[in-house]
């Protein structure tokens, strides 16, 4: 089975533009759930989709943005970027919805973004 | 104080010693799970527990609910297990998922 993909793996970009990442997650997984993470704050939880239905978010300003498709492909966009959104965006497919309950999660690569 | 507190922040130690890292939370949890993130990002889900203990090949994990500990204990540890190791929370109260900040492990050859 191929595992979580992202795409694209490296971005860079400049303040004030906006971004859209992909994440595909493991065939038969319906939920996917996206994070930053920054050398200073760490990993922190962004969203989760399931069933193209939002399900959790994370304390993060409305720049940040989801959405998943029907066949489970998920999308997360950031609008007007800020030096701060430079880090890796993570994403992670699990079968299930609230999937810290009940699975582990698989997590891709994940996409490193530079806002210069 | 942050909510998940990891110890040690930093370890060093040599191939063979037996590792241990410890994972303290101040919410009410659901579940707590333990990953594993090697150079160059990539995550890897170890264990879930929300209760008692689970061992997977060297690996070993335990969970303390009254207490709000965990501990990742590593037996025999090998250079491969050079990595950080984070401990994330699900809260109960209002499905809030909290990161600790890692715990960077380097095992000497």
């Amino acid at each position: 089975k191929a595992g979580v993909t992202q795409t694209p793996r490296y971005l860079i970009k400049t303040r004030g533009q906006q971004v859209t990442l992909s994440c595909s997650p493991i065939s038969g997984h319906r939920s996917v759930s996206w994070y930053q993470q920054t050398p200073g704050q760490g990993l922190q939880f962004l969203f989760e989709y399931f069933s193209e239905t939002q399900r959790n978010k994370g304390n993060f300003p409305g720049r940040f943005s989801g959405r998943q498709f029907s066949n489970s492909r998920s999308e997360m966009n950031v609008s007007t970027l800020e030096l701060g959104d430079s880090a890796l965006y993570l994403c992670a497919s699990s079968p299930t919805a609230r999937t810290y309950l009940y699975n582990e999660q698989f997590f891709g690569p994940g996409t490193r973004l530079t806002v210069l | 104080k942050n909510e998940v507190e990891q110890s040690p922040q930093n370890l060093t130690a040599q191939e063979g010693e037996f590792i241990t890292i410890n994972c303290s939370y101040s919410v009410g949890i659901s579940a707590l799970h333990w990953l594993q993130q090697h150079p160059g990002g990539g995550i890897v889900s170890l264990f879930m527990l929300s209760s008692g203990k689970k061992k997977h090949g060297r690996l070993i994990a335990t969970i303390n609910i009254q207490e709000k500990h965990s501990s990742l204990h590593i037996t025999a540890s090998h250079p491969r297990d050079s990595a950080v190791y984070i401990c994330a929370v699900f809260g109960n109260r209002d499905d809030k998922i909290i990161f600790g900040k890692g715990t960077r492990l380097h095992i000497l050859p």
